[in-house]
């Protein structure tokens, strides 16, 4: 089974600065998937970012970009410039390549990122 | 809008009762999930089913139960609800092919049990 850890349960920054949020998570998988959701205070879910465990580059998504480290199992996301409408639970997921098509989602507990103005 | 929707957004019951959530996937999406989201319990797989086939199962009670049409929509079936099942129900969706490791999630389900 895997399992995802962040460890942060809460971030607060100002507006504008740049903020790493951590995520380990342990598998005896080599091919999966991870993603970071972020959840505002709609409780919608919303996908930010996903990186895909074969490619060694990093996932970029305009101010989101991963720092992902697959030995380690560490898998982190930096938000740049950080805006107001950042502030929400973000959630590190881990998913297993089951070839045939997608499979079900790991989550960490989430961290509280609370952007300052 | 992820495209996925879900049914009724809000929902209160009693102690005993049973209630269907219902789901329709993004068009052209074959998977479908479910997922709880509660206070102490975090964000939890429940159950997937892919083209009308359950395909994996989580932590979903015996108390519930799940199936997909054959329109691909889904329906989360909660009998003998207890207070402890009140959460957010999501219901997610991901597409087939190489693009089929997104899911997308819904808005969720508030179902409060009194």
């Amino acid at each position: 089974a895997q399992t995802v850890t962040q460890s942060q349960p809460e971030m607060s920054v100002q507006e504008a600065e740049t903020v790493t949020l951590s995520c380990t998570y342990d598998t005896s998988e080599n091919n999966y998937y991870l993603f970071w959701y972020k959840q505002p205070p709609s409780r919608q879910m919303i996908l930010v970012i996903r990186q895909e465990a074969y490619k060694q580059q990093n996932a970029t998504e305009n101010r989101f970009s991963v720092n992902f480290q697959k030995a380690a199992k560490s898998f982190s996301l930096k938000i740049s410039d950080s805006q107001l409408g950042d502030t929400a639970m973000y959630f590190c997921a881990f998913m297993k390549h089951s070839g045939g098509g997608a499979d079900g989602l790991t989550f960490g507990k989430g961290t509280h990122l609370i952007i300052q103005p | 809008d992820s495209g996925v929707t879900q049914t009724p957004k809000h929902l209160i019951t009693a102690t005993g009762q049973r209630v269907t959530l219902r789901c329709s996937p993004r068009s052209g999406d074959l998977s479908v999930y479910w997922y709880q989201q509660s206070l102490d319990q975090g964000l939890q797989f429940l159950i997937q089913y892919y083209n009308g086939e359950e395909r994996a199962k989580g932590n979903i009670l015996e108390r519930f139960s799940a199936q997909q049409f054959p329109d691909l929509h889904s329906e989360l079936n909660l009998s003998s609800l207890e207070l402890g099942d009140s959460a957010l129900y999501f219901c997610a969706s991901s597409p087939r092919g190489p693009s089929g490791n997104t899911i997308y999630f819904g808005e969720g389900s508030w179902l409060t049990v009194v």
